[in-house]
């Protein structure tokens, strides 16, 4: 089964600098995505970023961007000069790709979650 | 569309009563998933379906947790009886086959489930 870990539960960060969000996943698929989302006191559940596994290339969104080290299973989030707006909870999430023979393609799987805090 | 609707968004029960939490996906949406969310245990998956059929219901914590889906555009999770300890927020989401060009889950606003 895939799991997800977030060992941050709170990060904090000042206004305008750089903050670093940590996840591991655990997997034994080669085709699957990962997800950053971002929770606000709203509750309201918001896409901030993706990646594919097939692609080398780490994905970037404006001030997020990730690091994806598919080999250590690795997915951190970047953001740079971080808003107040940041301020949330944020998930990492694994989904399994479609695969021959597969019983979980398709299964979104969250870690537990970084709470941001932004100081001005 | 006016995406993934959940109701109510707020219900209070009383221990041993049933409760009934609705979703209505995205139309198009090949999968539905339902979550729990709470403070000691983050974001659970509880069952998912493909085509109104579930695949994974490992997560639903007792016989008391049940869920449907009857059609492409209706699905329920039912707590029968309600405990204290089933006080939480869940989710509905819903989203189309994972392919190369959509990937991502949407999201309800969630329900805010009270058992006192």
């Amino acid at each position: 089964a895939q799991t997800v870990t977030q060992s941050q539960p709170e990060m904090s960060v000042q206004e305008a600098e750089t903050v670093t969000l940590s996840c591991t996943y655990d997997t034994s698929e080669s085709d699957y995505y990962l997800f950053w989302y971002k929770q606000p006191p709203s509750r309201q559940m918001i896409l901030v970023i993706r990646q594919e596994a097939y692609k080398q290339q780490n994905a970037t969104e404006n001030r997020f961007s990730v690091n994806f080290q598919k080999a250590a299973k690795s997915f951190s989030l970047k953001i740079s000069d971080s808003q107040l707006g940041d301020a949330a909870m944020y998930f990492c999430a694994y989904r399994s790709a479609w695969t021959a023979g597969g019983t979980s393609y398709g299964k979104l799987t969250f870690g537990q979650g970084t709470i941001l805090t932004v100081h001005p | 569309d006016a995406g993934v609707i959940q109701s109510p968004r707020h219900e209070v029960t009383e221990m041993g009563q049933e409760v009934t939490l609705r979703c209505k996906p995205i139309s198009g949406h090949d999968y539905l998933f339902w979550y729990r969310q709470t403070m000691m245990r983050g974001l659970e998956l509880l069952i998912y379906f493909n085509n109104n059929v579930p695949i994974d219901d490992s997560g639903m914590p007792e016989d008391r947790f049940s869920a449907k889906m009857p059609n492409a555009s209706f699905s329920t999770l039912k707590i029968q009886p309600s405990e204290p300890r089933d006080s939480a927020v869940y989710f509905c989401a819903s989203s189309f086959f994972p392919n190369r060009l959509t990937t991502e889950a949407f999201f309800g606003q969630g329900t805010r489930l009270t058992v006192v």
